[in-house]
């Protein structure tokens, strides 16, 4: 088995400020993913990442830039935060059609 | 546009009984429609799915009914278990790399 780590768990920030949030798969998986989830509206993808250095651009890229330092990292910078904005960034990674999640970065902009 | 809807929202039900939870799509290239389990504080994790070549699949407790014509599936948990109370989500992708989510159903199951 593997594992996807998302750091940090927790984000508080200011707004207008700039903040990344990084991810870490140890399955060997070629593709990776960035979620949005907000209550009630399920999960939007951001951004995802075929093989390293490849980025595409999902329903929700608008506001944020993606990286794809290496094929186990992932990471997602929010480029300018939104006041009262809430929300759970999910990182996912798969193989096949099976996606795996992480836990979670949990977002909330003062 | 929301290409895959779920329905209800929150469900109910004793334990014992069977949930029902329904999904719908709009896509017909659609061909492979997973069901993700999510606890409060966790990430979904892959529970059961299907492939549209087929009508029906078993794993345990849950089974997943699928009617291409009318595209729409459902997921039933036979003998609910408190332990099942989490949020459901149904996907649905075309063996791609892009799983489309649909908003999700939150079960609780009364013991």
């Amino acid at each position: 088995g593997g594992i996807i780590t998302q750091t940090p768990k927790f984000l508080i920030g200011q707004e207008g400020q700039k903040l990344t949030l990084k991810c870490q798969q140890n399955f060997n998986h070629d593709t990776m993913y960035w979620y949005r989830q907000d209550s009630g509206k399920g999960l939007r993808l951001i951004y995802y990442s075929i093989t390293e250095n490849d980025l595409q651009k999902g329903d929700l890229s608008e506001g944020y830039d993606a990286s794809r330092e290496k094929k186990s990292s992932f990471s997602l910078t929010v480029t300018s935060a939104q006041k009262n904005e809430m929300a759970v960034f999910l990182c996912a990674s798969s193989l096949t059609a099976e996606v795996f999640f992480g836990k979670g970065t949990r977002l909330t902009v003062v | 546009q929301q290409q895959v809807r779920q329905s209800p929202q929150s469900l109910t039900v004793w334990e014992g009984e069977t949930a029902i939870l329904n999904c719908s799509y709009e896509n017909s290239a659609f061909d492979y429609f997973p069901w993700y389990q999510q606890f409060p504080g966790e990430g979904p994790a892959l529970l059961i799915s299907i492939l549209s070549v087929s009508d029906k699949k078993e794993d345990g407790r849950f089974t997943i009914f699928f009617n291409k014509r009318e595209k729409k599936l459902s997921l039933h948990i036979a003998d609910s278990q408190p332990g099942d109370s989490a949020t459901y989500f149904c996907a649905a992708s075309n063996m791609g790399y892009k799983l489309t989510f649909g908003t999700g159903t939150s079960l609780l199951v009364d013991p």
